[in-house]
């Protein structure tokens, strides 16, 4: 079936430690999204790629980085300048010609 | 600045006990606007996508509206598998802008036997 794999479900991180989130869609669409979600607030946007090898900054980029390798994988790096990255990140997908994002599991950060 | 305000935060219902949720926004070049529904620790799943005023689309219990300010979620006879956070996006068209779902802080509805 197709859809939006994100792993790991859950990830632990120490201070000052970077580390990344695995993003890989099989539904063969072009741009591909990356959520913030914290308690009490609405789904805020960290980066997007609309095609392979480019991105654009979101509303809160600051403390990450992205890649878009390939079409299917788009991996976020929480870095040691992202000062509150416990959060629940959300990757989603869609094709340029449709409007209907499909959004992966999630996977939940936690500073430790 | 591109706003979506949803309605009231927790609704609290008994089952077969009808209502709605609301969703206000205030953007320029409306692309669509959507509703999700989302359990706890998941992804958010699609339920609908609304492009013009005077739309209306349903699904099972669930029927959204929209109007040039605003979009209900009207939820018919809720049984407590309906419990729920249901949120509400809007796209816009960019112009160059940044791409993206705009969302709302979502309703969480709990629906009581």
């Amino acid at each position: 079936d197709g859809g939006i794999t994100q792993s790991p479900k859950y990830l632990f991180r120490k201070e000052g430690q970077n580390v990344t989130l695995s993003c890989e869609q099989n539904l063969n669409h072009d741009a591909m999204y990356w959520y913030r979600q914290d308690p009490g607030q609405g789904l805020r946007l960290i980066y997007y790629s609309q095609i392979v090898n480019d991105f654009q900054k979101g509303d809160i980029a600051e403390g990450y980085s992205v890649s878009r390798e390939k079409k299917e994988s788009f991996p976020l790096t929480v870095t040691s300048a992202q000062k509150n990255p416990t959060a629940f990140y959300l990757c989603a997908s869609t094709s340029l010609r449709t409007d209907g994002y499909t959004f992966g599991s999630g996977t939940r950060l936690t500073v430790v | 600045e591109d706003q979506v305000t949803q309605s009231p935060e927790a609704l609290r219902l008994q089952e077969g006990e009808s209502s709605s949720l609301n969703c206000s926004y205030t953007v320029s070049g409306l692309r669509g606007l959507f509703w999700y529904r989302q359990d706890p620790g998941k992804g958010p799943e699609f339920l609908f996508t609304l492009y013009s005023a005077g739309e209306e689309k349903e699904k099972e219990r669930l029927k959204a509206t929209l109007t040039k300010k605003e979009s209900f979620l009207h939820i018919t006879a809720p049984k407590p598998e309906d419990s729920a956070t249901y949120l509400c996006a809007v796209r816009i068209h960019s112009g160059g802008g940044a791409d993206g779902l705009t969302f709302g802080k979502g309703t969480h509805l709990i629906i009581q036997p």
